[in-house]
């Protein structure tokens, strides 16, 4: 099984500001990495997909990038609706696997 | 629009059976594998298990395996968790999720249900 790690846990920002989520594979992925938004109630929502292509409707502002094990999902200018919890997703390997999940939270 | 509603939820005695349902609409759902995506109170994001667009071929979590069986009925638009023996740690929101393409990025969900596994 595919292990994905993301870091930080928790990340504390502000507004207006960059935000920068990593999720580390414990065996090459390729790049058929994902990231999704869960916001509190809700189901997730897939952001990025394949590491680097954004999904349909998504803004701007999100951007991915990384390949074999590791991975970066940025957000250049926090907006209000952002915070959120986002999990990174590996489809190389059956299972798929989810990271963890990174909290960012309004400092 | 893609809809998927999941239905079925609700409390249920460690060991007993529950069957959750997911009725698609908005695409043609046949010619799509389909997925579970199941998430503890609290918790992060497990997969659950595949079934393919013709119900031929089937993948799920260890955790799961041997017992919890994913159909599907395409004349109905539907897809179904059988889920026997069932555990606290099932406890848990269930999602049906529809896949981009072929491939198991998950562009669509269902709001989830509720499965509580407590005597």
């Amino acid at each position: 099984e595919i292990v994905l790690t993301q870091s930080p846990a928790t990340l504390s920002l502000s507004p207006g500001e960059r935000a920068t989520l990593s999720c580390r594979a414990s065996q090459s992925v390729n790049s058929y990495l994902a990231w999704y938004q869960q916001k509190p109630g809700q189901a997730p929502r897939l952001l990025i997909y394949d590491a680097s292509n954004r999904a349909t409707g998504i803004p701007a502002r999100f951007s991915g990038d990384g390949s074999e094990t590791d991975f970066t999902l940025t957000i250049s200018s926090l907006e209000p609706e952002d915070f959120a919890v986002y999990y990174c997703q590996q489809r190389t390997n059956w299972p798929i696997t989810f990271g963890q999940g990174t909290r960012l939270e309004i400092k | 629009q893609v809809q998927l509603v999941e239905s079925g939820g609700g409390v249920v005695q460690p060991g007993r059976s529950l069957r959750l349902s997911c009725a698609a609409s908005g695409f043609t759902f046949s010619r799509y594998g389909m997925h579970w995506v199941r998430q503890a109170p609290g918790k992060g994001l497990e997969w659950v298990g595949v079934i393919s667009s013709d119900g031929s071929n089937k993948n799920y979590a260890d955790s799961v395996k041997g017992r919890f069986n994913i159909s599907r009925d395409n004349s109905k638009n539907t897809q179904y968790l059988q889920m026997n023996s069932l555990r606290a740690e099932d406890t848990a929101v269930y999602y049906c999720a529809k896949p981009e393409g072929h491939t198991a990025n998950f562009a669509s969900w269902g709001q989830g249900t509720l499965v509580t596994v407590s005597s």
